[in-house]
This record gives C-alpha cells, structure tokens and sequence, in this order.
C-alpha cells in the first residue's frame, strides 16, 4: 500500500524554536507539497516540489522554507515559530501534476507556545 | 483570493438519506476536479474524481456532477451512512497548471 508518512502526529513548540517538519513518501512520486489546514480557510499551499532540490512557493511561503535533498523526502522548515503558524500540516505527493491527484500523509498538529 | 468555494461549512443528513455537497469554482481553465474526504487527525483520502470532458461521474454511492457554464460542481452521497460523517474538500485545478486548489470544506454529520 502506498504511504507518505509524516513523523510526527503531535508537536508543541516554543516561540521563536527552528521547527522541522518530515515527509517520507516510498511511491516514488516526482511532486511533494505542504500544505497547512485551518479553519474555515481550507487548505492551503505553502511550498511544493516537482523534483529533487527543486522548490516552488505555493500561496502562503512567509515564515516557511522547504527542503529536498532526495526524492522520497521533503522537509518543512519554520525557522523562528511564531503563534500563527499553530496549525494542521500536511504532505502530499503526486505522480504527475495533475492528473493523478494526491496522496497525503496523516498530517503533523503543531502548537507553537 | 478564494478560486474554490464551498459555501456551506456544514450539514446533517439522516441516515439513508442523500447528501449533496456543493462547490463553486472562479477559474474557467479549471479543468479537473476531485473530491476528498477528512476524517478527525488524518489526512485527506482521495474520493471520486471528474474532468470538464464529462459532467457526471459515478461510482458506488458517491456521483459528482459537473456544471460548466456555472461552474459548480456538487457531490451526492446515496443513501448516506453515519460513517461517512467527515470534512469534505473539493479541488480543481487546469492541466496546464502545477497545483490543485482546494476549497474550505464541508464538515458531513449523518445522523443515525
């Protein structure tokens, strides 16, 4: 069965902590993309990839950076939390750009305190 | 600003029942459209999908139907099942873009 996997479920972080945020997908998908979940506003992209070390800002990048040193791995980066990055964040991977549609992991909650 | 809507953040249906979810979209070069379905602290799960070349699609109990000139698209579940009380999200997206644009879901109660 096909998995993307993030590391954590849970994650309570400080104010002003480094955050990383791990996206492990074994589908051998070219695409991976973050995106955050709140609220009456939907989901949301922050960054996605099309191939390794390739990045592109999706519709929220501020306060966020991305890495893709390998292809089954993405990495989401908060480099000084702040309150209003408290959300739901979620991986996805795709075969191809559209017409494949997503696979997602099971999202990482994250409280920054 | 919002290219996929979904107007209605909630609904109750009883069991057995249909359940229509709606989605309205601003983008004519949309051309693909799925639906997802959330359940509480876990990812989305892939639904049902439709491309603008069909305006129905069907499988199981799960139809979407696809109006172009109003560019809306809507989700009948039939009959509704309590287990299929979950956050619903419509996507679309062009196929000469890169992403898939969500809108802001439709949280299903289906009463017993």
């Amino acid at each position: 069965d096909v998995k993307v996997t993030q590391s954590s479920r849970y994650l309570v972080k400080r104010t002003g902590e480094k955050v990383f945020l791990e996206c492990v997908q074994d589908m051998d998908h070219e695409n991976m993309f973050w995106y955050r979940q709140d609220p009456g506003l939907g989901l949301r992209l922050i960054y996605f990839s099309y191939d390794v070390k390739m990045k592109e800002k999706g519709d929220i990048p501020e306060g966020y950076s991305v890495s893709r040193e390998k292809k089954e791995r993405f990495s989401l980066i908060l480099e000084s939390a702040s309150t209003n990055q408290t959300s739901m964040y979620l991986c996805a991977s795709s075969l191809g750009m559209i017409h494949y549609g997503y696979t997602f992991g099971s999202g990482t909650r994250l409280t920054v305190v | 600003d919002q290219q996929v809507k979904q107007n209605s953040p909630s609904l109750s249906v009883q069991e057995g029942r249909i359940s229509i979810l709606n989605c309205d979209y601003t983008n004519s070069m949309f051309d693909y459209f799925l639906w997802y379905k959330k359940y509480p602290a876990e990812g989305p799960t892939f639904l049902i999908s439709i491309s603008s070349i069909k305006d129905k699609n069907e499988d199981g109990r799960f139809t979407v139907f696809l109006n172009k000139s109003a560019k809306h698209l809507s989700l009948h579940i039939v009959p509704s099942q309590p287990g299929d009380s979950a956050v619903y999200f419509c996507a679309a997206s062009a196929s000469t873009g890169n992403q898939f644009y969500f809108g802001t879901g439709t949280s299903l109660t289906v009463i017993p």
